[in-house]
């Protein structure tokens, strides 16, 4: 089945720098990847919508400039926190679509605890 | 534009008791809907999906959900509860067209909590 794998699965930075989080797609082609944050106790949001060789598209809200998406090629999407701050402290989850012949289907990532100190 | 309402953010229930989650979605085209669960610091695991055809549909782990149209719903059950079922759930949905194309909305979850 389709998987992809997520990292880190937790890092810690320091107030200030950045911090970059890698989505691969192991054995399918993910044209379109898709960037969620979770808080504590809460659902999924979507943060932004990347599609293979061109630029994301960010949810109202979503500092484009802040939270940099590249989406180079049909394996590998990152998600770079810049200047993080606490208040990014938060669960990352990647997800990427693939058609399954019925439809489209969605894997997830493992997720990213940022703790930001 | 989609949205997806689950009812009741935590449901509890005794182990090899009937298991009913409440998802309730809006969409203005025809929705694929979809039942994910969620351990902790962990990604989300499909446990299944409408597309079309049947309305019953079976998933992984002994769930299964039934889509009706009439009623805007897509709850999830089990017969019998297991102690591993104890996660959270979320019901999410996503349009086939429209501005909101491919991206998936998601309720606001429900922990399932399952006791001796």
């Amino acid at each position: 089945g389709a998987v992809v794998s997520q990292h880190p699965s937790w890092v810690i930075c320091k107030s200030g720098t950045s911090v970059k989080i890698e989505c691969r797609s192991l054995d399918f082609q993910a044209t379109t990847m898709f960037w969620y944050r979770q808080f504590p106790k809460q659902s999924l949001m979507l943060m932004a919508t990347s599609n293979e060789g061109s630029k994301a598209t960010y949810e109202q809200g979503v500092e484009k400039d802040k939270f940099l998406i590249n989406h180079a090629s049909l394996t590998l999407s990152t998600l770079t926190v810049t200047s993080a701050h606490p208040e990014d402290s938060s669960f990352y989850i990647c997800s990427a679509r693939h058609w399954t012949g019925e439809g489209y289907g969605y894997t997830f990532g493992s997720g990213t605890r940022l703790t930001v100190v | 534009a989609q949205s997806v309402t689950q009812l009741g953010s935590h449901v509890s229930v005794s182990e090899g008791a009937l298991v009913l989650l409440r998802c309730n979605y809006s969409s203005s085209v025809p929705p694929y809907l979809f039942w994910y669960v969620q351990y902790p610091n962990q990604g989300l695991q499909l446990l299944l999906k409408y597309t079309t055809g049947a309305t019953l549909v079976k998933g992984i782990n002994g769930f299964e959900a039934e889509f009706k149209k009439s009623e805007t719903s897509f709850h999830l059950t089990k017969p019998s509860a297991h102690m591993s079922d104890a996660a959270e759930y979320f019901c999410a949905v996503s349009e086939g067209g429209g501005t909101s194309y491919g991206k998936l909305t998601f309720g606001q979850g429900t922990i399932l909590t399952v006791h001796p």
